[in-house]
């Protein structure tokens, strides 16, 4: 069965950069784009960008370009995405999920609670 | 940019049919799509491509698209459902949420 399990909980100081990680199984994980969502407490969800593992291409919201990075290791089926120039206000709960069809995302993974505190 | 407008909250009785819309410009010319969110869980896809079911989700979901409005009907609204219910489009290559809407079964 297809599932995507992210790494676990960090805590980072302001200035700081936090790289969450999101294993695939269960699929060939190159066939598949990766998005990445993030949802701060009690708040929407916010789109960061995608990827595709084949190719390494990539995508971002304007609102983290320069800041966010995504990579991919596909020896391990493994996506990554790397924030830099934490904040507090980057606090929240980041999400990868598998995009279909350029349309949408038909499993998530479990979530990495990311806090950024001095 | 491109922007999807969903009403705060909806109410609805058990067993009554709930309808959550989702608002952008010419939004029927794109795919929309749905997910539920329950307090602490990852979000679950309920409708793709506007109108399509994935395997596993109750019949009791359906979705439509056209002209501005994108809209998600709970048919004999259970309990269950209530959570939080966010739509999504891709704009310019750009995934697009709406706010979300708070689903209260009561």
């Amino acid at each position: 069965q297809v599932q995507l399990v992210q790494s676990g909980a960090e805590v980072k100081k302001p200035g700081a950069s936090v790289k969450v990680s999101c294993k695939a199984s269960g699929y060939t994980f190159t066939s598949y784009d990766i998005n990445w969502v993030r949802q701060a407490t009690g708040q929407g969800l916010e789109w960061m960008g995608w990827m595709n593992p084949n190719s390494g291409n990539t995508g971002y919201a304007q609102k983290f370009q320069g800041r966010v990075t995504m990579t991919r290791n596909t020896s391990i089926s493994t996506a990554y995405m790397e924030l830099s120039s934490l904040r507090s206000e980057d606090t929240a709960v980041y999400y990868c999920a598998r995009g279909r069809d350029g349309d949408y995302d038909d499993y998530w993974g479990q979530g990495t609670l990311v806090t950024v505190s001095s | 940019s491109y922007e999807l407008t969903q009403p705060p909250s909806v109410s609805v009785s058990p067993g009554q049919t709930a309808s959550i819309t989702c608002s952008g410009d010419k939004l029927g010319d794109k795919y929309a799509c749905w997910y539920q969110q329950k307090p602490g869980q990852s979000p679950v896809l309920v409708i793709y491509q506007d109108s399509k079911r994935p395997s596993g989700i109750p019949e009791r979901f359906s979705g439509s698209n056209s002209g501005n409005t994108a809209t998600l009907t709970i048919s004999g609204t259970q309990a269950m459902d209530e959570a939080d219910y966010y739509c999504q489009a891709w704009d310019s290559f750009h995934v697009v949420f709406g706010g979300g809407t708070k689903l209260t079964v009561l």
